[in-house]
Formats: C-alpha cells, structure tokens, sequence
C-alpha cells in the first residue's frame, strides 16, 4: 500500500551507461516530481508534470529525460552517466500543483563509478 | 526569488529537553511553508504546513511552528523531543504563483541519552 514507490532502491553503475529509475502514485495525485539530493543533503527539484504535462523542467543536463505515460507514473532516464550524478534522486507527488503537500518516495541512492 | 534559510546545520539535544529550529524565509509577500522531516534511508514527511490564519500551526508526532511574519520566520518547536526524532530536519517555501517548492539547506538532529 505504498503511496510513492520507486525502484530501484540501489543503483550502481559505470560511467557512459544509460540508467532509469521508475516511480509510480497510487494516491491519485494530478503533480510528480524529480528532486536530487546531494551529498550534503541539498534538495533540488529537477523536473514537475502535471497531468503528464511537464511544468518545471530546471537547469538539468538534457541527459535527464523525465517521462510520463500516465498521471500516476514519472520515469526518469539517464543516458551517458557522469560520476557527478551520483546522488539520492526522490520522487515525489503531490494532489494539484502549487501549494499542496509533496508526498515522497523513500529514493534511489545512484552511484556512479 | 524566494528562498529558505536554515542557520543551523546540526543541533544535538537531550532527550526529553526542548526544541527549536530555526527557519527563516525571504518572499516579499506571505509565503506558503512547510517543515518536513527525512529519517535515515527515508524520503521526506509532511510534519506541519502554514498557508494562513492562525500564526501557531500544530504537527505530526508533537510539532509546532509559529509564523512571524516580522522576522520571516517559521521555527519548528517541541516541547520535548524523544530519541526516534533523530533525523534531518528541512524548511520549505513555495510562494503564490510560483509552482517550485524550494528546500532549505536542512538541520541534523541528534539526540543524547
């Protein structure tokens, strides 16, 4: 009964692959997000979509590729890992755009060696 | 733009001892805030939200925080806090009309026997 679930969990890999992480809502919540945290435990949000709209997409390499096939997913792809992508990457949902509360998942902890 | 400071990096505190931390936040007009809390390993949960009204907002697990606006502030309080309230501890602003949540830098709490 996971509200915000994400996988993988762990993910480690050489750099130059290509990776993706996939999250899934069963909250039925209209936004999700991709936030990175940093080794300092920075957050910062990278993409947002609203109804499989993309609305904030930040100052992400065009390596990242968010996708969303319906309102409850948002895949993110990596191509061509760079060892400074790695991070905890967080998906998130939250029910309107705007104020509403963000519901997180528990992260993927990508390492990139 | 809006932003978030937290000025405390760590803070360690003894169980059953008081707690307060700091958050200040810089938006000309009254921001919507929120206080989350990351256990290790985990995303991050809602612990309390302030959108208007009453200055004085009550949380989750015995937070409270308290609006002022002649400060800009929002500190997160309790009164006594228990060793399961070890974690990092983050402040959050998303201003009106702006989509973005934007994260302080976050607190570390440790808690001592």
């Amino acid at each position: 009964d996971t509200a915000v679930s994400q996988t993988p969990k762990y993910l480690v890999t050489q750099m130059g692959n290509d990776k993706s992480i996939k999250c899934e809502q069963n909250l039925g919540h209209d936004t999700m997000y991709w936030y990175k945290q940093d080794s300092k435990k920075f957050l910062k949000i990278m993409f947002s979509y609203n109804n499989k709209e993309l609305i904030i997409n930040e100052t992400v390499p065009n390596r990242f590729s968010p996708k969303s096939p319906d309102k409850a997913h948002l895949n993110l792809h990596i191509n061509s890992l760079e060892l400074g992508d790695s991070a905890v990457y967080f998906c998130a949902s939250s029910q309107h755009q705007g104020n509403s509360p963000l519901h997180f998942g528990n992260g993927t902890r990508l390492t990139v060696t | 733009a809006q932003s978030v400071t937290q000025p405390d990096i760590h803070i360690t505190v003894s169980e059953g001892a008081s707690l307060e931390l700091r958050c200040n936040y810089s938006y000309g007009a009254t921001p919507y805030l929120f206080w989350y809390v990351q256990s290790p390993g985990q995303g991050l949960q809602l612990l309390l939200k302030y959108f208007s009204g009453d200055t004085l907002v009550q949380g989750i697990k015995g937070f409270e925080a308290e609006f002022k606006r002649s400060q800009s502030s929002f500190n997160l309080r309790k009164p006594s806090v228990h060793w399961s309230d070890a974690a990092e501890y983050f402040c959050a602003v998303v201003s009106f009309g702006n989509e973005k949540l934007t994260f302080g830098t976050g607190t570390r709490l440790t808690i001592i026997p």
